[in-house]
């Protein structure tokens, strides 16, 4: 069983829509969590941490839910720049070690 | 500024020969790490060092090899023993802390001809 898990997609959603992506996770001990935006053929870059009170970025929203072992994204009034390949990752402390999901990939049409 | 470098940024290679990639940090980070990214894949962790002069296996070692003598720098060897080498190699660094997050270079894109 992969250690952090997505759906790949693609999302395909109009301009102005709202989309959530959903990521589990299998390792309990897992302790940070992140949502990274990857650009086609360019390195990932942080979009936001999760924290377990939920927290917002402007159009971004991310959730964790510790009990069942997943993490959201909410990304509100989509534009066309938001098109890219959205990576859960999530960290174990004790041996700082990143678990990256497969990635959702997102296109956004005018 | 302070960031991750990379290069070469492509890297063309023929069957059987041994490349090295670069990988520099000037963000005084202790924990380095390599990964490698297929197409449509996520990124699978190859080596990661803690600290200087140490390094543990990832998921995928096998066929390279790593050295960390200096704190900036993690260079990685991918090695004529990796049975299938082309692929997006990223290095990523991480300084610990309350945001604990991670800090990528731009990548070098290896191909085997």
């Amino acid at each position: 069983r992969k250690e952090v898990e997505q759906d790949p997609g693609p999302f395909n959603v109009p301009e102005g829509a709202t989309v959530a992506f959903n990521c589990t996770y299998s390792n309990s001990a897992s302790q940070s969590f992140f949502w990274y935006r990857q650009d086609c053929r360019k390195e990932p870059k942080l979009l936001m941490s999760v924290y377990s009170s939920g927290n917002e970025d402007g159009r971004f929203t991310a959730q964790l839910n510790r009990a069942s072992q997943y993490i959201s994204l909410l990304i509100r009034d989509s534009k066309l720049s938001d098109s890219a390949t959205y990576l859960c990752v999530v960290n174990i402390y004790n041996f700082n070690k990143f678990y990256f999901g497969s990635g959702t990939k997102l296109n956004v049409k005018p | 500024d302070g960031g991750i470098t990379q290069s070469p940024k492509y890297l063309f290679r023929k069957e059987g020969q041994n490349v090295t990639l670069s990988c520099e940090q000037n963000l005084n980070h202790d924990a380095m790490y390599w990964y490698r990214q297929d197409p449509g894949q996520g990124l699978r962790l190859i080596y990661y060092s803690q600290i200087v002069n140490d390094f543990q296996k990832g998921d995928i070692a096998e066929g390279y090899s790593v050295s960390r003598e200096k704190k900036e720098s993690f260079p990685l060897t991918v090695t004529s023993a990796q049975k299938n080498p082309t692929a997006f190699y990223l290095c990523a660094s991480n300084g610990g802390g309350a945001s604990n997050e991670q800090f990528f270079g731009p990548g070098t894109r290896l191909t085997v001809l």
